[in-house]
């Protein structure tokens, strides 16, 4: 049973664009989710989190939106740069499975020039 | 500041070998580690996590297991490789509020 899904396998974007990135989830019981970035043989790196208690959070060109009445969180990237071509895992954790997390397939994004 | 170390880089056993991967942090005391594998197209999978010396949690019934025998110290094992324990092996480490810190990662493949 996969609790925390990105339906997009792969995304391809123009450099300065928007990258839209999207994550569902099925565990009411979720009440963190965070976005990580990921290059080619090397571990994830922590990008930005979002509590329940909130709908929005920002970092410089990154923001993450919560629906929680859809069960929804998207990664919104903008200006994308090439350097941002890389595969983005989303994750969740919920409060009575202590501080494991719960992460997505990962969203390959490409960002052309 | 944190880091995270582990060994080796890259890996090639034959099947029914064993394994021994290794994992420190640097710069905390007493965090909480885990486990991680990632297959070939696949998310991330926790095999392990601990909250302390000795104590160990498994997350998935597997060929593996998994030690602490020191505070950041965390070994990943198996007495006998099977093919499908190929992937990307990795360690992390809690920090802030529910971030976890990832290391470098291990490429196992079992011929």
């Amino acid at each position: 049973d996969q609790q925390v899904k990105q339906n997009s396998p792969s995304l391809s974007v123009q450099e300065g664009r928007i990258s839209i990135l999207n994550c569902d989830y099925t565990n009411s019981m979720f009440d963190y989710f965070l976005w990580y970035k990921k290059y080619p043989a090397e571990g994830p790196t922590f990008l930005i989190s979002i509590s329940s208690i909130k709908d929005k959070n920002e970092d410089g060109r990154f923001t993450v939106f919560l629906n929680k009445s859809a069960k929804h969180l998207s990664l919104h990237i903008v200006p994308s740069q090439p350097g941002d071509s890389a595969v983005y895992f989303c994750a969740a954790s919920d409060g009575s499975s202590g501080d494991k997390l719960t992460f997505g397939t990962g969203t390959r994004l490409a960002v052309r020039p | 500041s944190q880091t995270i170390h582990q060994w080796p880089a890259t890996l090639v056993q034959p099947v029914g070998s064993p394994l021994s991967l290794e994992c420190t942090v640097e710069g905390t005391s007493n965090p909480n580690l885990y486990w991680y594998r990632q297959a070939a197209g696949r998310g991330l999978q926790l095999l392990f996590y601990s909250v302390g010396i000795g104590q160990i949690s498994s997350e998935v019934p597997q060929n593996l297991s998994a030690s602490r025998p020191q505070d950041r110290q965390f070994i990943l094992s198996s007495k006998k490789l099977l093919l499908s324990d190929s992937g990307f092996y990795l360690c992390a480490w809690r920090g802030g509020y529910n971030e976890q810190f990832f290391g470098p990662g291990t490429r196992l493949t079992v011929l």
